[in-house]
This record gives C-alpha cells, sequence and structure tokens, in this order.
C-alpha cells in the first residue's frame, strides 16, 4: 500500500524567499516521486519526479526536490519564489517497474496552496 | 506538450438528473485513462480506470452504476454521472496516458459538479 502526506495544506511566502512545500510518503516497494503543479484553470503539469537515478531532481521553473529514504521524504523547494508561482501543488507515489518506469495507480497528496505575496 | 481537455468546467444541475463529463485527448491517442474526484481539502482519489473498447475498473467503495464510465474511442472517455444527489457535489479530473508508463500521464482541468 502506498500513501502521500503534505504537511500544511497552505503556504505562504514573499516574493524571493525561499519556497519549501512538504511531502512524506509511505511505499512497500521502491517508489517513484512525482511533483504535480495546478494553475487556476488548468490541469495538473508535471514539475518533476524521481525514478531511482539521482536523489536530487531537477524540474521546471526552477523548482528541485530530494528524495531522502531514511526521511521517507520528497520535498519541493525552489530558492527564490515569484508571483507566476502561485498554484497549487501536488505531491504523488506510484510502482516502479524493472524497466525504470512508472507504472501503475499514482496517490496523491491533500495538495498544498502556495500563495507569494509581492 | 500533450493536451487534454475536460468539459464541462463547472455544471450545477438538480437532485436526481444525470450530469456527463467529456474527457479527450486533444494530440495523442489514449489507450487509457482515469477518472478522479477530489472533496475539498482532501487529495485526488482515483475512482477507475478505463481502457479503450473494454469495461472500466472501479476502486473499491465506487458505484459502478451511478458513475458510468464510456471509452469508446482513443481519445474520448465519459464519465455519468446518474440521478446526481447533492453528496456527489466534488471536483472531477481525468487524466489520459499515452501508453502503459505514468511519465506519458497528462491531465484535464477538472469539473466542478454542484447538485442542488
Amino acid at each position: 500500500a502506498q500513501s502521500v502526506t503534505q504537511l500544511g495544506s497552505h503556504v505562504s511566502v514573499s516574493e524571493g524567499a525561499l519556497v519549501l512545500l512538504r511531502c512524506n510518503y509511505s511505499s512497500s516497494v521502491p517508489p517513484y516521486l512525482f511533483w504535480y503543479v495546478q494553475y487556476p484553470n488548468q490541469g495538473l503539469q508535471l514539475l518533476l519526479k524521481y525514478t531511482s537515478a539521482a536523489t536530487l531532481v531537477k524540474g521546471i521553473n526552477g523548482f528541485e526536490a530530494e528524495f531522502k529514504k531514511s526521511e521517507t521524504s520528497f520535498h519541493l523547494t525552489k530558492p527564490s519564489a515569484h508571483m507566476s508561482d502561485a498554484a497549487e501543488y501536488f505531491c504523488a507515489v506510484s510502482r516502479a517497474n524493472a524497466g525504470g518506469t512508472s507504472y501503475g495507480k499514482l496517490t496523491f497528496g491533500q495538495g498544498t496552496i502556495l500563495t507569494v505575496h509581492p | 506538450g500533450a493536451v487534454v481537455s475536460q468539459h464541462p468546467s463547472r455544471v450545477i444541475c438538480k437532485s436526481g438528473t444525470s450530469v456527463k463529463i467529456e474527457c479527450r485527448s486533444l494530440d495523442f491517442q489514449a489507450t487509457t485513462m482515469f477518472w478522479y474526484r477530489q472533496f475539498p481539502k482532501q487529495s485526488l482519489m482515483l475512482m477507475a480506470t478505463s481502457n479503450e473498447g473494454s469495461k472500466a475498473t472501479y476502486e473499491q467503495g465506487v458505484e459502478k452504476d451511478k458513475f458510468l464510465i464510456n471509452h469508446a474511442s482513443l481519445t474520448l472517455s465519459t464519465l455519468t454521472v446518474t440521478s446526481a444527489h447533492p453528496e456527489d457535489s466534488s471536483f472531477y479530473i481525468c487524466s489520459a496516458r499515452q501508453g502503459p508508463y505514468n511519465e506519458k500521464l497528462f491531465f484535464g482541468s477538472g469539473t466542478q459538479l454542484s447538485v442542488l
């Protein structure tokens, strides 16, 4: 069984400040982990994914996330927030197959709404 | 990137009526489509998995006779909420997958259903 917990349903930062969105997972098998972003009136877009290669994963728009097995965490960070980063962010986990791709059902966290203040 | 169109974006209906939501993959063929439901402040919950030309697979606790899913072509899946009641009010999101792996999974923008 798999589960995802996102700590904090709302995060508010000032423009230029560090963004940190927390995600902890539970998985009985090696996980593949994803971060998605949803802008208002748009579908979820893939920000980045961890697929058992490098533990520090870089995504689009300056975001990155680090897989820490010992802490079962996959927190999302960005050094300097921009107004355009305001959106809802979802962490998700799925299973991995031997071929190095993600398959099966995605299990999502509750989402974190990021607000960026001028 | 790949585009998934979901329509309508918002619907309000009376209790007892049926509502159909469409999910289209605009520039790729989707062998598999997924339907999710999201209640306020909760995570996306997978309702069912739909493969083109075959019956949908429903998650535990999801009534297949209430949430009818049709995936008649490689670019279109529909979810029909039959005899809707206020407790069915929720945000419904579809996703379409190009091939067997989640690296090619794309989401629609969602449908907010309000049942009066």
